[in-house]
């Protein structure tokens, strides 16, 4: 079945530490996002790419980096710069990027700090 | 700029009771709007989208009719059911071009038995 897999499915970061969330989809879509969710505030965007190897930044993009290297790819990186990473993490995708498309979610990453 | 209000949450009702879930918008341009919902633990999926003034989107027994004149969304439901205990999302995204979904807050439904 065709879908999005994000891994793992819970996570925990170090004080200084860098944790790289995965994203991974066999839809064959060109636009890919992540977003955080966060209790009561709904979705913001992060980064989101789409065509390979060019990536924008989103509403929320400090401390977090992301690669597109691979069509299928999207991993995010959450760096010790981002001071309060605690969230629910979501990537998705679309078939082109089209504002008309609909987005397929992952089951999404939560990252809590030890 | 865009945006999406949602009316808070948590909406409690008992089971066969009728949903609304209010939505109202602010855009530039000619926005697509959609409803998706957000089981525990789990991604968004849609659940049901409008592109023009007019347009009825329906799925599961959930119906959303775009209103252009008042500007919104509304999720409604004549007979909610247990299994619909979940978030939902209004969002809209413009057409005709590429542009990122804005998302509202979300709304927690809790059906009782």
């Amino acid at each position: 079945d065709g879908g999005i897999t994000q891994s793992p499915k819970y996570l925990f970061r170090k004080e200084g530490q860098n944790v790289t969330l995965s994203c991974e989809q066999n839809l064959n879509h060109d636009a890919m996002y992540w977003y955080r969710q966060d209790p009561g505030q709904g979705l913001r965007l992060i980064y989101y790419s789409q065509i390979v190897n060019d990536f924008q930044k989103g509403d929320i993009a400090e401390g977090y980096s992301v690669s597109r290297e691979k069509k299928e790819s999207f991993p995010l990186t959450v760096t010790s710069a981002q001071k309060n990473p605690t969230a629910f993490y979501l990537c998705a995708s679309s078939r082109t990027g089209q504002g008309s498309e609909k987005l397929f979610f992952g089951s999404g990453t939560q990252l809590s700090v030890l | 700029g865009n945006s999406v209000t949602q009316m808070e949450g948590p909406v409690t009702l008992s089971e066969e009771a009728f949903l609304t879930i209010n939505c109202t918008y602010t855009a530039t341009g000619y926005p697509s709007l959609f409803w998706y919902v957000q089981y525990p633990g789990e991604g968004l999926q849609l659940l049901l989208k409008a592109t023009k003034a007019d347009d009825k989107g329906s799925n599961k027994g959930f119906e959303a009719t775009y209103r252009k004149e008042t500007t919104s969304f509304h999720l409604e439901k004549g007979s909610v059911q247990v299994s619909d205990s979940a978030v939902y999302f209004c969002a809209l995204s413009l057409s005709g071009g590429s542009y990122i979904p804005t998302f509202g807050r979300g709304t927690s439904l809790i059906v009782h038995p």
